[in-house]
């Protein structure tokens, strides 16, 4: 089982609607989770760091952590075109990334 | 905020000579930084781990003296893509964290190479 998986999208939704983009993680002892939004031909950046189980709101964006069930999610709302781009989830020190997820939010 | 710059952002070389691709950490101390290589469409994947003051850890299918990495001060690490071919064209990107463990990643703008 890899450590951190990822819903493999492609994953489209209409403008102003919710993206949800879901992560899952195997180790219980993690602690530190991290959102990173890679545009296409850009280098990846930062959009949300989460510690504590719970929600973080940060604008349109939302974090969701859940230790119990080990997932961590990103909520997109009011989703926007220029929100179109792959999502990276990533856990404690993490250095490697897979596919991320895909979205497309169509106009 | 963290930031890491990355130079040159992009780059044309002729097939056989060698670039180098420069990645600083302009207010934080990298001890270690990452180098990464992407290619159209694919993964972000994770060549080497530059470590200051000692050797780089390659990841398996990296080849090492190929990919030089040098990392000789707590704010600079250096690329150097030896011999460079035309399957070598790629957007390389570095990463480094702070010193402080369970901090994100931040990441240089990337070089995109193409080789000739």
């Amino acid at each position: 089982q890899k450590e951190v998986e990822q819903n493999s999208g492609p994953l489209s939704v209409p403008e102003g609607a919710i993206a949800s983009l879901n992560c899952t993680y195997s180790d219980r002892g993690s602690q530190s989770f991290f959102w990173y939004r890679q545009y296409s031909g850009k280098s990846p950046e930062l959009i949300m760091s989460i510690y504590s189980n719970g929600d973080k709101e940060d604008g349109r964006f939302t974090a969701q952590l859940n230790k119990a069930s080990q997932y961590v999610s990103l909520l997109i709302r009011d989703s926007q075109p220029s929100d179109s781009a792959t999502y990276l989830c990533a856990v404690n020190n993490d250095m490697r990334f897979g596919a991320g997820t895909r979205l497309t939010v169509k106009p | 905020g963290a930031v890491v710059s990355q130079h040159p952002s992009w780059v044309i070389c002729k097939s056989g000579t060698s670039v180098k691709i420069e990645c600083r950490s302009l207010d934080f101390q990298a001890t270690t930084m990452f180098w990464y290589r992407q290619f159209p469409k694919q993964s972000l994947m994770l060549m080497a781990t530059s470590n200051e003051g000692s050797k780089a850890t390659y990841e398996q299918g990296v080849e090492k003296d190929k990919f030089l990495i040098n990392h000789a001060s707590l704010t600079l690490s250096t690329l150097t893509v030896t011999s460079a071919h035309p399957e070598d064209s790629s957007f390389y990107i570095c990463s480094a964290r702070d010193s402080t463990l369970d901090t994100p990643l931040h990441f240089g703008n990337g070089t995109r190479l193409t080789v000739t």
